[in-house]
């Protein structure tokens, strides 16, 4: 079964910074493009980051670029999001989602931007 | 970037009936297009894949139709664990973008 876990979350001061882990199992991490997604409360879907299985091939929203830096570690079956320059509007769940098409989805965790 | 617009973006409906929604692309996108399904509270779930193929293990009210820059995703007969909120995911190029979600609601 596949399965993708994330940590991470939590409440973090405008300006401040977070690392966000998803921890994948049931397959073959190493063989598959991952991304980052997120959703505000109350609001819709919103892609932010993908990375190729070997790192070569990076790409952001505009929304986050410059601020938020994707990487992984196959052989810790891990994907990671590192979070600079939070602000307000980065509120949001964010979930973890395999492949580049999007086939599975981690259960999300959720990143708070307040003072 | 590619918009995705989908419509509509709320409907009330009641078991048994048919529902049908549209997600509508700013450019061709071949067959490049997922249906995703999230109930509150809960990661989504992919539903539908390449416009129309169904995800193993979904319902086969589920299905969907289209290819270019128009879509369809249609559910025969509404079932009580179908009320949630439907997006169409574009993966034709990057940025990935999805459409505003459609919430189904109960009537």
């Amino acid at each position: 079964e596949v399965q993708l876990v994330e940590s991470g979350g939590g409440l973090v001061q405008p300006g401040g910074s977070l690392r966000l882990s998803c921890v994948a199992s049931g397959f073959t991490f190493s063989s598959y493009n991952m991304n980052w997604v997120r959703q505000a409360p109350g609001k819709g879907l919103e892609w932010i980051s993908y990375i190729s299985i070997s790192s070569s091939t990076i790409y952001y929203a505009d929304s986050v670029k410059g601020r938020f830096t994707i990487s992984r570690d196959n052989a810790k079956n891990s994907l990671y999001l590192q979070m600079n320059s939070l602000r307000d509007e980065d509120t949001a769940v964010y979930y973890c989602a395999r492949n580049e098409w999007i086939d599975y989805w981690g259960q999300g965790t959720l990143v708070t931007v307040s003072s | 970037d590619i918009q995705m617009t989908q419509s509509p973006s709320s409907l009330s409906a009641s078991v048994g009936d048919r529902v049908t929604i549209t997600c509508r692309a700013s450019q061709g996108i071949r067959n490049d297009l997922d249906w995703h399904q999230q109930k509150p509270g809960k990661a989504p779930k992919r539903l539908i894949y390449a416009a129309s193929s169904l995800q193993s293990g979904v319902p086969s009210r589920f299905s969907g139709s289209g290819s270019g820059t128009e879509f369809t995703l249609t559910i025969s007969s509404l079932q009580p664990e179908d009320f949630a909120t439907y997006y169409c995911l574009q993966h034709n190029s990057y940025p990935r973008t999805f459409g505003q979600g459609t919430k189904v609601e109960i009537k």
